[in-house]
């Protein structure tokens, strides 16, 4: 079975310029997330979906940043215009989970974002 | 306020020593779940392990093992005979059934094993 797929892997882009990471959740999970990673700051979570709508976005950082999740087995987060200072790794993970049922989240390997 | 509190930054031991790293959460849930996550230097991001809030018993798994007690609210991880492919950094986390599943990691601890 595929895991979380993340890309690009590695992207390296001019401030100024639209970053866009993209997401496949493992078949049959309903809940994703986005994370961010930084030396700084940790893990943090930038957004989740569950069954394709956005629950609690409220870790956003400004409005150049936007997630969408138009079917269940596709995710985007997209950073425009982008800044140095959005450098970071960038995980998504998913979970099979509904209501009451809190199992691990599964994550990809992550897209680390360099921002000249 | 911190819901997942590591106040171990940094950790070094020497191979084949045993260490713990702790984790302190905080909830007001009664139905709550924990989670050990390990990343190693190639980044991805590992799970461990899971346990609910009603099951307190202590797990072990190889050279791993995790302590969970309610009264102090911690769930801490031990490995035993540490080796160097231990090395990584390793995060507690937390999910409350009351705020929509939502994950809460801490901060992390970078664990160093020596040869």
């Amino acid at each position: 079975d595929a895991g979380v797929i993340q890309s690009p892997r590695h992207e390296v882009t001019e401030m100024g310029q639209e970053v866009t990471l993209r997401c496949k959740p493992i078949s049959g999970h309903n809940s994703l997330f986005w994370y961010r990673q930084t030396m700084m700051r940790g893990l943090e979570l930038l957004i989740y979906f569950n069954n394709n709508v956005p629950i609690d976005d409220s870790g956003m950082p400004e409005d150049r940043f936007s997630a969408k999740m138009p079917n269940a087995s596709f995710s985007t987060l997209k950073i425009q215009p982008s800044e140095p200072r959005d450098s970071a790794v960038y995980f998504c993970a998913s979970t099979p989970r509904g209501p009451s049922n809190t199992g691990e989240l599964f994550f990809g390997e992550g897209s680390r974002l360099t921002v000249l | 306020a911190q819901k997942v509190t590591q106040a171990q930054t940094e950790i070094s031991v020497v191979e084949k020593e045993d260490v713990t790293l702790d984790c302190v959460y905080e909830t007001r849930d009664t139905t709550y779940y924990l989670f050990w996550y390990k990343q190693p230097p190639s980044g991805e991001l590992v799970f461990l392990i899971r346990r609910n809030s009603f099951d307190e018993q202590n797990e072990i798994s190889g050279r791993y093992s995790w302590n969970f007690q309610k009264s102090t609210s911690s769930f801490n991880f031990t490995i035993t005979a540490s080796q160097v492919v231990d090395s990584a950094v390793y995060f507690c986390a937390l999910s409350e059934e009351n705020t929509g599943n939502q994950f809460y990691f801490g901060t992390g601890t970078s664990l160093t094993v020596i040869p």
